[in-house]
C-alpha cells in the first residue's frame, strides 16, 4: 500500500502570510506513460465534505482562488497558500490515486495566528 | 451539475450489517466515464477509501474491508449501495459517496462528494 504522510499536522499562520503543507508518498505516484503525478489536494471545513482544490499535483480546479498552488513530483509534494485568508481555515488532505487502495494523508489543520 | 446524496440508518447495532445508498442526480450512473466510490471518516479523524463500482458492476474494495464489504449498482434507479457486515464501534464514521472520473483507463480524483451521513455503531 502507498502511505501518504503530511507535515506538519497543524500550523498557525497570520492573515496575509504564506502557509506551506508538505505531503510525501511512500512510493512514486508519477505515471510514466503520461508523465502525470496522481496526487490531489482537498480542503475540508467542519461539517462539510472535502472540496477539490488541486489535481495532477499542480492543476488548480476551476473556481479555486489562485492563492492556492500545488507543486512537486514523484514522492514529494507541496500545497502553498500564498496569502492566507480567514476563509482558508480548514483541514487539508493530500491523496494518491495512482494505485489501489487509494490513500489519504492524515490531514493538516490550518489556523489563524 | 451532478449531485450525490447518501441515505440509510444512522444507528446500527454491533455485529449487524450497515447498509447505505447513494442517489445520483443530474447525471447518469451508467456513463462509461466515471467510477462510483464510498469513503468514510471516523469522527475527528482522517479519510479512508472504502471501494468503488463501475457501471458494468466491476468493483474494487479496500483489502482492509474486503471480507465484510459489498458494493452494488442499480442503473435503473441511478443509485449505488454499500453493505458492510459484522460492524463494530470502529466502523462508526461519516460515510461519503463520491464520483471519480476515468482518464487513460484509470481512476482520478473524487469530485463531487455527497454531504455525508453519520453512521453510529452502538447497542
Amino acid at each position: 500500500d502507498i502511505v501518504m504522510t503530511q507535515s506538519p499536522d497543524s500550523l498557525a499562520v497570520s492573515l496575509g502570510e504564506r502557509a506551506t503543507i508538505n505531503c510525501r508518498s511512500s512510493q512514486s505516484v508519477l505515471y510514466s506513460s503520461n508523465n502525470k503525478n496522481y496526487l490531489v489536494w482537498y480542503q475540508q471545513k467542519p461539517g462539510q465534505p472535502p472540496k477539490l482544490l488541486i489535481y495532477w499535483a499542480s492543476t488548480r480546479e476551476s473556481g479555486v482562488p489562485d492563492r492556492f498552488s500545488g507543486s512537486g513530483s514523484g514522492t514529494d509534494f507541496t500545497l502553498t497558500i500564498s496569502s492566507l485568508q480567514a476563509e482558508d481555515v480548514a483541514v487539508y488532505y493530500c491523496q494518491q490515486y495512482y494505485r489501489t487502495p487509494y490513500s489519504f494523508g492524515q490531514g493538516t489543520k490550518v489556523e489563524i495566528k | 451539475q451532478v449531485q450525490l446524496q447518501e441515505s440509510g440508518p444512522g444507528l446500527v447495532k454491533p455485529s449487524q450489517t450497515l447498509s447505505l445508498t447513494c442517489t445520483v442526480s443530474g447525471g447518469s450512473i451508467s456513463s462509461d466515464d466515471y467510477y462510483w466510490n464510498w469513503i468514510r471518516q471516523p469522527p475527528g479523524k482522517g479519510l479512508e477509501w472504502i471501494g468503488y463500482i463501475y457501471n458494468s458492476g466491476t468493483t474494487y474494495y479496500n483489502p482492509s474491508l474486503k471480507s465484510r464489504l459489498t458494493i452494488s449498482i442499480d442503473t435503473s434507479k441511478n443509485q449505488f449501495s454499500l453493505k458492510l457486515g459484522s460492524v463494530t464501534a470502529a466502523d462508526t464514521a461519516v460515510y461519503y459517496c463520491a464520483r471519480a472520473s476515468r482518464q487513460w483507463l484509470r481512476i482520478t480524483w473524487f469530485d463531487p462528494w455527497g454531504q455525508g451521513t453519520l453512521v453510529t455503531v452502538s447497542s
